[in-house]
């Protein structure tokens, strides 16, 4: 069974930092691209971040470019999101996500989502 | 920057069609997704590459692309059907999502 689970998230101040992770089972993880995609309470899906297969590759929204950092470690099957110098606005539920093997294309699956809450 | 539009809700009867929009500059000319949303569940996509259904989605979701708009058609709604659903594109290294759309079954 492909699986995806996040975790990570938490009570953070304004200007701080967090790292959400991703542990992946059920599928050749070292091929696939995988990416963050975020939610606010009540809001619509915004995509943050992907990583190619090897880490080699990655893609930001205008919005976290240079506080943000993805990045991926294959022998332990897990995406990690780095996040720095954290706004209210990045507040929401943070979900993990691929898309196999394309660099673009259709999200499936999704994990359950991690909390992240920016507030002082 | 690309945008994806959707109409806030949609409501249909049980066992009418529901057919929810999703309009973007040559949108025809991207590939489009769609994904069903219930409360307190993760996204769960219905459709890809415009026209298909992954398996283990009913038959009465279908999809189509051309022009400036995708469409999301359900067919037979059924209450279980009730859900946030959302459009998706991709605009260079970008993916865009639509806004949503509350879908409504009454």
């Amino acid at each position: 069974e492909v699986q995806l689970v996040e975790s990570g998230g938490g009570l953070v101040q304004p200007g701080g930092s967090l790292r959400l992770s991703c542990a992946a089972s059920g599928f050749t993880f070292s091929s696939y691209w995988m990416h963050w995609v975020r939610q606010a309470p009540g809001k619509g899906l915004v995509w943050v971040s992907r990583v190619n297969y090897d880490g080699t590759v990655t893609s930001y929204a205008d919005s976290v470019k240079g506080r943000f950092t993805i990045s991926r470690d294959n022998a332990k099957n897990t995406v990690y999101l780095q996040m720095n110098s954290l706004r209210a606005e990045d507040a929401a539920l943070y979900y993990c996500t691929t898309t196999g093997v394309r660099f673009s294309g259709w999200f499936d699956p999704w994990g359950q989502g991690t909390l992240v809450t920016v507030s002082s | 920057s690309y945008e994806l539009t959707q109409p806030p809700s949609v409501s249909v009867s049980p066992g009418q069609t529901a057919s929810i929009t999703c309009s973007g500059a040559k949108l025809g000319d991207k590939s489009a997704s769609w994904y069903q949303q219930k409360p307190g569940q993760s996204p769960l996509v219905v459709i890809y590459q415009d026209i298909r259904r992954p398996s283990g989605i009913p038959e009465r979701f279908s999809g189509s692309n051309s022009g400036n708009t995708a469409t999301l058609t359900i067919s037979g709604t059924q209450p279980m059907d009730e859900a946030d659903y959302f459009c998706q594109a991709w605009d260079s290294t970008t993916a865009i999502f639509g806004g949503g759309t509350k879908l409504t079954v009454l």
